[in-house]
């Protein structure tokens, strides 16, 4: 079992629909990281978060710390909205503190 | 934008070639990382380093080695290329780990 699970694997959507990834982990952790990455490869972080909730534009990332969950939720999805979302966590202890383990990525496609 | 850069982007050779994947930012950040991610698959650390002179091996054995001689350059090289190397690889950095990650555009190598 992953340390860092995402659901849905896959996801589609028609323009204009709410949209909810989320991502469970089973460590303790320093912080939780939200990332875009597009065909061709290019990563982009979204947020990054150790609580409580973070909203950029229609992107909003929620962190419950007890229930070791986190939701990324984008609020009147576009298509060019369509790209891998990968949740990743840092390590809390010792010499590898703040290191990232990820998850394997929501493929998100919105249509027109 | 983040301003780190890697070359080439993409990058077709032969088995038995020494080949180095370049990796540079200007944005002072002490601590630096190499990513390998295979197509629809997650990223997995091969390589860090959190300031000159230092360097460690990541979670995914690798066959490749960096150094660390100036803040601001992480070069990685396979000494020996084989067709097990071909994968995508990812520089980040970022100030610490109290902070996001900043990732390069990727390199896309494949070995024949």
């Amino acid at each position: 079992k992953n340390e860092v699970e995402q659901s849905p694997q896959n996801l589609t959507a028609q323009e204009g629909e709410f949209i909810t990834i989320n991502c469970s982990y089973s460590v303790g952790i320093s912080a939780l990281h939200w990332l875009q990455q597009h065909p061709g490869g290019g990563i982009v972080s979204l947020f990054m978060l150790s609580s409580g909730k973070k909203k950029h534009g229609r992107l909003i990332a929620t962190i419950n710390i007890q229930e070791k969950h986190s939701s990324l939720h984008i609020t009147a999805s576009h298509p060019r909205d369509s790209a891998v979302y990968i949740c990743a966590v840092g390590s809390a202890g010792g010499t590898s503190y703040g290191k990232l383990t990820f998850g394997q990525g929501t493929i998100l496609t919105v249509h027109p | 934008e983040a301003d780190i850069y890697q070359t080439p982007r993409y990058l077709v050779i032969g088995t038995g070639k020494k080949i180095t994947l370049e990796c540079s930012q200007t944005m002072g950040h002490d601590k630096m990382y190499w990513y390998q991610q295979d197509p629809g698959m997650e990223l997995h650390l091969i390589h860090y380093s959190y300031g000159v002179n230092s360097t460690e091996k990541g979670d995914l054995s690798s066959e490749s080695t960096v150094s660390r001689i100036r803040t601001e350059h992480f070069p990685l090289t396979l000494e020996s290329a084989r067709p097990s190397h071909t994968s995508q690889y990812l520089c980040a950095s970022r100030k610490d780990v109290y902070n996001e990650q900043f990732f390069g555009p990727g390199t896309r190598l494949t070995v024949l």
